[in-house]
């Protein structure tokens, strides 16, 4: 079926780098995209979103870019510090207003190293 | 604290035992969902509860595992004869439909309750 996924599984940067973490889409109609951040023992946490008439969006320290052409979207963390280790999914939102689902990516775990 | 909170946030059972599990959602969140999620996986939905009505259940959701919503506010979520391949995190998240100040579409997330069958 189709799906969202990842390039990279683990991606490790020094703390103030700026890190980029990938994600591929196979599904043409998606028409909204969302990043989720996961620490270690807690559930997901909402970073930022972007919508298919858009192809970039920025917010504190993060910028999601939307590429419809080539299906893929990335997520980039200005000046990364040790709180932002963590693993990172992409997800898109299906359905209609009556039902919506997340459909996951398999996620980049970050390490940033002090 | 008054984000979505799950319980027990452990659980370690024998094969074949039953389980269940609670969340309680943000408080006036109409939209509820559980989510199963493996080791170095993404979450995978299971269902979805829109008040006490469950409108969606995911093909993953074998005829072991029911979920209930029965006002409207927690749910419950049990797994009958658990199974080794059962052994994963369970997610809940709600939502708030026609909100005005927050995204539409944005689930909040609870910590899980990781369930290990031995």
């Amino acid at each position: 079926g189709e799906s969202v996924g990842l390039h990279l599984p683990t991606l490790s940067v020094q703390e103030g780098d700026n890190s980029i973490i990938n994600c591929a889409y196979s599904n043409s109609a998606s028409d909204y995209f969302i990043w989720y951040k996961q620490e270690s023992g807690k559930g997901p946490q909402f970073i930022i979103d972007i919508r298919s008439n858009m192809d970039k969006r920025q917010g504190q320290r993060v910028t999601v870019l939307l590429n419809k052409t080539v299906k893929h979207l990335s997520l980039q963390i200005a000046a990364t510090q040790p709180g932002d280790s963590a693993v990172y999914f992409c997800a898109d939102l299906r359905g209609n207003t009556g039902f919506q689902k997340l459909v996951f990516g398999t996620g980049t775990r970050l390490l940033v190293s002090p | 604290d008054t984000g979505v909170s799950q319980d027990p946030r452990h659980k370690i059972t024998k094969r074949g035992q039953n389980v269940t599990f609670r969340c309680d959602p943000i408080s006036e969140h109409n939209r509820l969902y559980w989510y199963r999620q493996t080791l170095g996986q993404g979450p995978e939905f299971l269902t979805y509860f829109q008040n006490e009505a469950q409108l969606e259940k995911s093909r993953l959701l074998s005829d072991r595992f029911s979920a209930e919503r029965p006002k409207g506010s927690f749910s419950t979520l049990e797994i009958q004869r658990t199974e080794q391949g059962d052994s994963a995190m369970y997610l809940c998240a709600s939502s708030l439909l026609f909100s005005r100040t927050t995204l539409d579409n944005e689930q909040f997330f609870g910590p899980g309750t990781r369930l290990t069958v031995l």
